[in-house]
């Protein structure tokens, strides 16, 4: 069975750090693109960063870059997001999410959701 | 970025009505569509992606639709399970952007 859990939110002040991290189980960790997604309260969902199988490729939302680092190690199945410099704005659920591939190759769309872990700056 | 909106942002219906949900993409995403099922505090699950496929264990009420800019998710005959926040979401190169939900409602 397919299982991602995050781990690592908290309270935090603003411009301090956190590293959030998803432990993944049930499926070979090392082959699937990964991705962070995160949750306002009673808002929408945003998409934050993306990494690629092995980790050589990363892509990030405006609004994270420059602050946030994706990262991940496939021997610990285990993908983190280092978050510095933090606002009030990124006070968040943060969920990590596995891309999916059906026979076809990439669908751009995901299968797997972790339950999320929330993150709240404030001083 | 490619702006997704979905409407109704709201909707009531009954048990065994058939229900529409549109998104529609601020350019062409060709079929690179997908529709999530939110229920409060809980994370989001997959229904369809590449805008018709219906993922595994999904029910087949569940179905959707559309290719370029228009999108439409349908549910046949809701059941009380169904009611929770819908969304939608494009994936292009470099922007993935979700709509911003529909949430549905027992009338």
């Amino acid at each position: 069975e397919v299982q991602l859990v995050e781990s690592g939110g908290g309270l935090v002040q603003p411009g301090g750090s956190l590293r959030l991290s998803c432990a993944a189980s049930g499926f070979t960790f090392s082959t699937y693109w990964m991705h962070w997604v995160r949750q306002d309260a009673g808002k929408g969902l945003v998409w934050v960063s993306r990494i690629d199988s092995d980790g050589s490729g990363t892509v990030y939302a405006d609004s994270v870059k420059g602050r946030f680092t994706i990262s991940r190690d496939n021997a610990k199945n285990t993908l983190y997001l280092q978050m510095n410099s933090l606002r009030a704005e990124d006070t968040a659920v943060y969920f990590c999410t596995r891309e999916k591939y059906d026979i076809s190759g990439a669908t751009r769309s995901f299968d797997y959701w972790g339950p999320g872990t929330l993150v709240t700056v404030s001083s | 970025d490619i702006q997704m909106t979905q409407s109704p942002s709201t909707l009531s219906a009954f048990v065994g009505d058939r229900v529409t949900i549109t998104c529609r993409a601020s350019q062409s995403i060709s079929g690179w569509l997908a529709w999530y099922q939110q229920k409060p505090g809980k994370a989001p699950k997959s229904l369809i992606y590449k805008s018709s496929n219906l993922e595994s264990g999904v029910p087949s009420r569940f179905s959707g639709s559309g290719s370029g800019t228009e999108f439409t998710l349908t549910i046949s005959s809701l059941q009380p399970d169904d009611f929770a926040t819908y969304y939608c979401q494009q994936y292009s190169r470099y922007s993935i952007t979700f709509g911003r939900g529909t949430k549905l409602e027992i009338k």
